[in-house]
């Protein structure tokens, strides 16, 4: 696709509830990455994937938090027993290999809302 | 990755220039300088990176200091869709892998 698809673009669940976010990265990435953001702050590094493996996923804030990237194309980050303070937007982005240098190209993210 | 400091709000005038710093004291040489910036509910946006020499394209230019350890993005003639927030980030060139964001400036255009 023309850029990074993030879906759902919001998510309300509950405290306890299990959620599953997508990221559709532009066609050919093969890097991957997940961000965190909370209200106010910079984008919060999670997990990034080079092709099907998870290359650094020292960003996972516990266990509760996982994600996949099966044909090396679609990623879905997993986050079991939510808390209130997983709410945040979650950004993915991709690039075109992973000593590019140029842009990473970012998603508009997926809000995620925990009552 | 190396840290980065910058202000945390600045103003600019609708066709005024903005300049936004960025110090970067610890930056090795091996590093570059990337310019994102996050309009509101929108993931950031690559501007422009640089190395040493100075650099231009369509939406800024970067000035890099002589001993690299600060530098200043230029909008040269801001508008009002340029309000956003400026992230100033140093990575290391030729490895992949995540961008570490610290808390940006928030650029304000005024009319």
């Amino acid at each position: 696709g023309a850029g990074v698809s993030q879906t759902p673009s919001n998510k309300v669940t509950e405290k306890g509830k299990y959620v599953e976010l997508r990221c559709d990265p532009i066609s050919g990435h093969t890097a991957l990455y997940w961000y965190r953001q909370s209200l106010g702050q910079g984008p919060e590094f999670l997990i990034y994937f080079q092709g099907t493996g998870a290359a650094d996923d020292s960003g996972l804030p516990n266990d509760r938090f996982f994600a996949v990237r099966p044909e090396g194309s679609v990623s879905t980050l997993k986050i079991q027993r939510t808390e209130r303070g997983d709410s945040a937007v979650y950004l993915c982005a991709s690039s075109a290999a992973p000593s590019t240098n140029y842009g990473y190209t970012f998603g508009s993210g997926t809000r995620l809302t925990v009552v | 990755d190396a840290k980065t400091t910058q202000p945390p709000s600045m103003d600019c005038a609708e066709g005024r220039a903005a300049n936004l710093p960025c110090n970067h004291s610890t930056i090795s040489g091996n590093e570059y300088v990337y310019w994102y910036r996050q309009i509101h509910s929108q993931g950031p946006q690559y501007i422009i990176h640089g190395l040493k020499n100075n650099e231009t394209n369509e939406m800024a230019s970067l000035i890099i200091t002589e001993d690299r350890k600060s530098s200043t993005l230029i909008l040269p003639h801001a508008t009002l869709r340029d309000t956003a927030v400026y992230y100033c980030i140093v990575r290391v060139h030729n490895q992949g892998g995540k961008l570490i964001f610290g808390q940006g400036t928030e650029l304000s255009v005024k009319p």
